[in-house]
């Protein structure tokens, strides 16, 4: 079975520094990746998706994450973070085990991302 | 044009109470789910529904009962609501295809007193 474990709760970093929120995941088979945010109050909205091909994913809002399948990691980066960054981050993983079109979303516990002044 | 609605937005409670969350897509998907959100943020998968058929179901106890009346539609219906069910309840939606990604409603805050 699938499992994501995303290492830290909280990120606080200064306006405009890089930040990396770590994920890792757990899978016997091919796996879809996946990091949403989720903005106070709202729901989630996709950053970026890993399905195959290239390692290094970018995404909205200046994002990128990179695959590396050898450390089951899939961290997300910034090299330079705004206020409007502070939110809650989730890394996710398909579980592919339902089959058809229907599969499931595996989410990690989350991260906050508190950007500081 | 919100492609996941779902309302209502908040839900105030007594323990005991029979309620219901409704949502919508608008974006022609054929998969639709319910998360749950925990006060510790978890998100952890309630149901999940193709075609108007229930294809997920996470061992969320009986009082919860989703309905989809057709491929746009699916509503969550909670009977004898207890605490524990405080919570924020999501409302997902996805193409075809294991890597369409899931387009979420902005949720539904419960709170049961």
């Amino acid at each position: 079975a699938q499992s994501v474990t995303q290492l830290d709760s909280q990120v606080p970093v200064f306006e405009e520094a890089p930040v990396e929120l770590r994920c890792n995941y757990s899978s016997s088979v091919s796996v879809y990746l996946f990091w949403y945010v989720q903005y106070p109050n709202q729901g989630l909205q996709l950053l970026l998706k890993y399905l195959s091909g290239s390692t290094l994913v970018k995404g909205i809002n200046g994002f990128e994450a990179e695959f590396n399948k050898s450390q089951t990691s899939f961290h997300l980066r910034k090299p330079s973070v705004h206020i409007s960054d502070t939110a809650e981050y989730f890394c996710a993983v398909s579980d592919l085990s339902y089959g058809g079109a229907t599969n499931k979303l595996i989410f990690g516990t989350g991260t906050l991302l508190a950007v500081q002044p | 044009d919100t492609a996941v609605s779902q309302t209502p937005k908040y839900l105030v409670t007594q323990m005991g109470n029979d309620k219901s969350i409704k949502c919508e897509q608008n974006l022609g998907h054929d998969t639709m789910y319910w998360y749950k959100q925990d006060s510790k943020k978890f998100l952890k998968i309630m149901f999940s529904y193709n075609n108007k058929e229930l294809i997920i179901n996470e061992t969320v106890p009986n009082r919860f009962s989703p309905k989809s009346p057709d491929k746009a539609h699916l509503n969550l219906h909670i009977n004898s609501l207890e605490l524990g069910d405080s919570a924020v309840y999501f409302c997902a939606s996805k193409g075809q295809g294991y890597n369409s990604p899931l387009h979420f409603g902005n949720g539904t805050r419960l709170t049961v007193t």
